[in-house]
């Protein structure tokens, strides 16, 4: 069984830019959740979806969005990028999501410069 | 704000000798935990999930869980190299996926 897939693997942008990041969960999975990982913060959780709906949102700003679609593929999107952004972006999947075990991708790192 | 504690590290341990992880939480109505491991550089690894007080073995792995206290710890026998790496304690604080992580325990097995 494949696992949870990101893409792409390594971004550069500049500040004021904007990103799309993709996460393809585990088949059969439809809960997808996305983490920002910084060596200072740790894993922040972003938001969680199941069945293209937004159940979960942690204390991020308005620039970070994602969505999914209708065969639980997940993007994120982050606009107005600003350096504070330079992170490791993690995409999680679980069956429903209700108290299980997540399984993570190998993630995007974004860069800012 | 729910929080999950953790010593960041790094723990070392002599090879073969057991390693002992603690996490603490704050949200009394957490319902499920979850150990990790992150290799430097690589994505969080599932070990292990808990569920329900006591302990719960899984190879070389025992997960510990005492809500009443509120801390889960992971143990690992026979610590070997290889097991070199940050361990995660996640906490789900109820329903859908609400996952708090600790900030990570940085274990160095020596050999």
């Amino acid at each position: 069984k494949a696992g949870v897939t990101q893409t792409p693997r390594y971004l550069i942008k500049t500040r004021g830019q904007q990103v799309t990041l993709s996460c393809s969960p585990i088949s059969g999975h439809r809960s997808v959740s996305w983490y920002q990982q910084t060596p200072g913060q740790g894993l922040q959780f972003l938001f969680e979806y199941f069945s293209e709906t937004q159940r979960n949102k942690g204390n991020f700003p308005g620039r970070f969005s994602g969505r999914q679609f209708s065969n639980s593929r997940s993007e994120m999107n982050v606009s107005t990028l600003e350096l504070g952004d330079s992170a490791l972006y993690l995409c999680a999947s679980s069956p429903t999501g209700y108290d299980q075990p997540q399984h993570f991708g190998d993630g995007t790192r974004l860069s800012i410069l | 704000q729910k929080e999950v504690e953790q010593n960041s590290g790094p723990l070392s341990v002599p090879e073969g000798a057991i390693a002992s992880l603690n996490c603490t939480y704050s949200d009394r109505g957490s319902q499920s935990f979850f150990w990790y491991r992150q290799y430097s550089g690589k994505s969080p690894e599932l070990i292990m999930s808990i569920y329900s007080n006591g302990d719960k073995e899984d190879g070389r792995f025992t997960a510990q869980l005492n809500k009443a206290s509120q801390y889960v710890s992971l143990l690992i026998r026979d610590s070997q190299p290889s097991d070199s790496a940050t361990y995660l304690c996640a906490v789900n604080s109820g329903g859908y996926q609400k996952v708090t992580f600790g900030t990570g325990t940085k274990l160095q097995v020596i050999p």
